[in-house]
């Protein structure tokens, strides 16, 4: 595609439930990564895809939080058992050729846990 | 912390002034990454400089970088109420760790009409 996708766009969730987010990167993107921001907070880094290289998972905050990605294509962020402090925008990007040389974000999804 | 930390936090200006921001940072970069952020959804990258470089433009935007200061400025020139947005510094701090940037806490631009 043109750009990067997520869907949903907004996700309201009971707490305990599990929500699984999706995103489809740009075509041809090697890198993929998955952000959180909390309301009017910076971006904290989740975990990062590159080609078929073992995944970066250093920033996912607990065990409740997993991610996969099928070969260069779409990724999701699974969140189970969610807590109410998971509320916030779950934002994806894809590159290129790496960081070095910036990042397409999605749009985002807004989670909210209720 | 070797995030950059951009200020001032926030910034109010009217439309047609300049509006500046500025990313301190501690450690050796690789380059640094500007972003613009509006109503807190995604990202769009602006502007890209390199650590050998000290200057660069891109429409009404203008970078500086100054390494031995470690700090970098984001010149908004003619600002305009759609320029309205949180501005973010990103660094890379390796070429050789070419896997994530590292992200300041964002600069909140109101450009009032």
């Amino acid at each position: 595609g043109a750009g990067v996708s997520q869907s949903p766009s907004n996700k309201v969730t009971e707490k305990g439930k599990d929500v699984e987010l999706r995103c489809d990167p740009i075509s041809g993107h090697t890198a993929l990564y998955w952000y959180r921001q909390r309301l009017g907070q910076g971006l904290e880094f989740l975990i990062y895809f590159q080609g078929n290289s073992a995944p970066d998972k250093s920033g996912l905050p607990s065990d409740r939080f997993s991610a996969e990605r099928t070969g260069e294509s779409v990724s999701t962020l699974t969140i189970q058992r969610t807590q109410q402090e998971d509320s916030a925008v779950y934002l994806c990007a894809s590159s290129a050729q790496g960081a070095g040389y910036g990042y397409t974000f999605g749009s985002g999804t807004r989670l909210t846990v209720v | 912390s070797q995030q950059g930390e951009e200020d001032p936090q926030a910034l109010s200006i009217q439309e047609g002034e300049n509006a500046t921001m500025n990313c301190s940072y501690k450690t050796s970069i690789n380059n640094l990454q500007w972003y613009r952020q509006n109503s807190g959804r995604g990202l769009v990258h602006l502007i890209l400089i390199r650590s050998n470089e000290r200057e660069k433009h891109s429409g009404r935007l203008r970078v500086t970088l100054d390494t031995s200061k470690k700090s970098s400025s984001l010149l908004i020139t003619a600002s305009r109420a759609a320029d309205t947005a949180s501005y973010f510094c990103a660094l890379l701090l390796d070429a050789g760790n070419n896997r994530k940037l590292i992200w300041g806490l964002g600069t909140s631009l109101a450009v009032n009409p």
